[in-house]
């Protein structure tokens, strides 16, 4: 089936450790997105990719980054996580921008020791 | 500017009862408007979407939404409830005129319980 795949469900790093998060697709969809979400909060989106277009969120720290070396994969990079980096990170993808569903994988549930 | 609230936290329903999830939201142009549900240590799932035409809007298991512009609302909706239907449950808003930016902006979120 179709579908977005985040690996790991799970990782655990250090203070400081850069640590990075991966997402893969098989929609072949054009717009991949990445959102922290916090203690079963509305997730935030950090940013979106449109094609190789980056669409940075003005409040996302310059601690996280983001890479698409093609359109099924992208990649979370967080350079130094702190402890209030600590969250369930998603990744969703979309055809279009606008008025189609997003569509979600399972996450990735981060810890920092 | 584009926003959404689902003023209640937490809704209880008994198992066979009928069940709402309020959603009113904020646009400067016509609403895109998506209801999703999420299961614990899963991501959010897509259930029905309003974008123009019929005002009441089917989606998946059975769920319903009433979109309702002169409220400003968009409540979902289910006949029956079921205890499977329990999780948390998030309406998201896109304003159609926010080009360049086309994010949705999601609610806090409800958790709806149904009580056997």
């Amino acid at each position: 089936d179709a579908m977005v795949i985040q690996n790991p469900r799970y990782q655990v790093t250090q203070f400081g450790k850069p640590v990075t998060l991966s997402c893969s697709q098989t929609l072949n969809h054009n717009v991949m997105y990445w959102y922290q979400q916090k203690s079963s909060q509305a997730p935030k989106l950090l940013f979106h990719y449109y094609d190789k277009d980056f669409n940075n969120e003005a409040d996302t720290p310059d601690n996280f980054q983001s890479r698409r070396p093609n359109t099924s994969f992208c990649f979370l990079d967080i350079r130094s996580p702190g402890l209030g980096d600590a969250a369930m990170y998603l990744c969703a993808t979309s055809r279009v921008r606008g008025n189609q569903p997003q569509h979600f994988g399972d996450g990735t549930r981060l810890s920092i020791l | 500017a584009q926003s959404v609230a689902q003023p209640e936290d937490q809704v209880n329903v008994a198992e066979g009862n009928p069940l709402t999830v309020k959603c009113t939201y904020s646009v400067s142009g016509n609403p895109y408007l998506f209801w999703y549900v999420q299961y614990p240590n899963r991501g959010l799932q897509f259930l029905l979407k309003y974008i123009t035409g019929d005002n009441l809007v089917k989606g998946s298991y059975g769920f319903e939404a009433e979109f309702n512009k002169s409220q400003t609302s968009f409540h979902l909706k289910k006949p029956s409830a079921l205890v499977s239907d329990s999780a948390l449950y998030f309406c998201a808003v896109r304003d159609e005129t926010n080009f360049g930016n086309e994010k949705l902006t999601f609610g806090t979120g409800t958790r709806l319980t149904i009580i056997p």
